[in-house]
């Protein structure tokens, strides 16, 4: 199956910092991005939707200054996290797919810990 | 709007146990995807099966099946002969077109299967 690579798996910050989290797909150009977060033992909740080339679309209650996201390029996305805090922790999954009714296919995750 | 119920919070087997985890979807659409993914410990997300909703057909894969009944809305999973590397958290999920054209995806909560040895 695709290939999508998530970068970094894990990420320490300060509070108060901005970290950025990259979502490339590795060989196969995808119209759309998800962004979704977990927080331990529950299940996933979609963020965003990222279309390459334009504004991304926010889940009601996610603060899209907070969370921003960029869909650049048909392989990459990225999500920062900006002046986190400690219950920004959490674990964020990207998904790519090919066309909007294809498959999905997931990044490997990124742990992020704000201390 | 589009929901995916997956009642079983955890099940816990012996191994070689037959298991089945539920999963009852809600969608006003006609055209839509269902999926189950498994999320082991290590915590990536591993694709298993991905269903359109014209195509009731059953799928065995190995030790896997996937039982979609349209007429219920449900799309259960049932592991043969579990193992304990099938212990992990299994999450069904469903896509559905949404007003732009995209397909937008829900989880359900999950069910967190344990198989003891």
């Amino acid at each position: 199956g695709a290939v999508v690579s998530q970068h970094p798996s894990r990420v320490i910050c300060k509070s108060g910092t901005s970290v950025k989290i990259e979502c490339r797909s590795l060989d196969f150009q995808a119209t759309t991005m998800f962004w979704y977060r977990q927080f331990p033992k529950k299940s996933l909740m979609l963020m965003a939707t990222s279309n390459e080339g334009s504004k991304a679309t926010y889940e009601q209650g996610v603060e899209k200054d907070k969370f921003l996201i960029n869909h650049a390029s048909l392989t990459l996305s990225t999500l920062t996290v900006t002046s986190a805090h400690p219950e920004d922790s959490s674990f964020y999954i990207c998904s790519a797919s090919r066309q909007a009714d294809t498959e999905a296919f997931f990044g490997q995750g990124t742990r992020l810990t704000v201390v | 709007a589009q929901k995916v119920t997956q009642a079983q919070t955890e099940i816990s087997v012996v191994e070689k146990e037959d298991v089945t985890l539920d999963c009852v979807y809600e969608t006003r659409d006609t055209t839509y995807y269902l999926f189950w993914y498994k999320q082991p410990p290590s915590g990536e997300l591993v694709f298993l099966i991905r269903r359109n909703s014209f195509d009731e057909q059953n799928e065995i894969s190995g030790r896997y099946s996937w039982n979609f009944q349209k007429s219920t809305s449900s799309f259960n999973f049932t592991i043969t002969a579990s193992q304990v590397v099938d212990s992990a958290v299994y999450f069904c999920a469903l896509s559905e077109r949404e007003n732009t054209g995209g397909f937008k995806t829900i989880f359900g909560a999950g069910t967190r299967l344990f198989v003891k040895a």
